[in-house]
């Protein structure tokens, strides 16, 4: 069936440092490809998005490119702040599926000053 | 904000017990899904509900069932409730794009 796999973390890093989240997905169609984040206490936002073969998602300073050859989605940002502190989930929209949305376990980013 | 409103905030409520949580989504979102996020399972996908009708269905229990109502809202019951199902509960909207705007959730604890 289909899956997402993600890097669980947790990830610390110091501020302004590079991130690099990876993603890899395993679907039988074209699905659409997320970056979902969850600040602490809230819930999941839409970060970017990808539906097709490379295309690229962006969103504040974040981004990642949808590569069907290697099946990943991996999520990148070149410099991270304090702020960027939250998980990260990684999900795709199974077409196959009536539209279930198939999440990741999530990656904890912890960003140090 | 995410325009998605859930209520309650939180709810504690002791085993064995019902309860009810409900989800309004934006106006015009026809679609509802509902999560269970627990320290162990993570993101866990439980339902779907489409313009009224049920149309998927992840890891819900038996115990657990929903249904989505003519004006959109839906509503999540859980019922003989164990230790275990302590956890956040969300619920999220679907646009036509594909993209999911989630609710605050519920933080619902069993004693």
């Amino acid at each position: 069936g289909n899956s997402v796999t993600q890097m669980e973390g947790p990830v610390t890093l110091s501020e302004e440092a590079f991130l690099t989240i990876n993603c890899t997905y395993t679907a039988t169609g074209y699905p659409s490809l997320f970056w979902y984040v969850q600040y602490p206490g809230e819930g999941l936002q839409l970060l970017l998005k990808a539906t097709k073969a490379d295309d690229k998602g962006s969103n504040k300073g974040f981004e990642a490119t949808y590569r069907k050859e290697t099946t990943s989605f991996h999520l990148e940002k070149g410099s991270v702040q304090v702020s960027d502190s939250a998980v990260y989930f990684c999900a795709l929209s199974d077409p196959t599926s009536y539209d279930k949305v198939i999440f990741g376990p999530g990656t904890s980013l912890s960003v140090i000053p | 904000d995410s325009g998605v409103t859930q209520t309650p905030k939180h709810l504690i409520t002791a085993t064995g017990q019902r309860v009810t949580l409900r989800c309004s989504p934006r106006s015009g979102d026809l679609s509802v899904y509902w999560y269970q996020q627990s320290l162990d399972q993570g993101l866990q996908f439980l339902i779907q509900y489409y313009n009224g009708e049920e149309r998927a269905k992840g890891n819900i229990l038996e115990r657990f069932s929903a249904q989505q109502f003519p004006d959109l809202h839906s509503e999540l019951n859980l019922s003989s409730l164990e230790l275990g199902d302590s956890a956040l509960y969300f619920c999220a909207a679907e646009d036509t794009l594909y993209e999911q705007y989630f609710g605050p959730g519920t933080r619902l604890t069993v004693t």
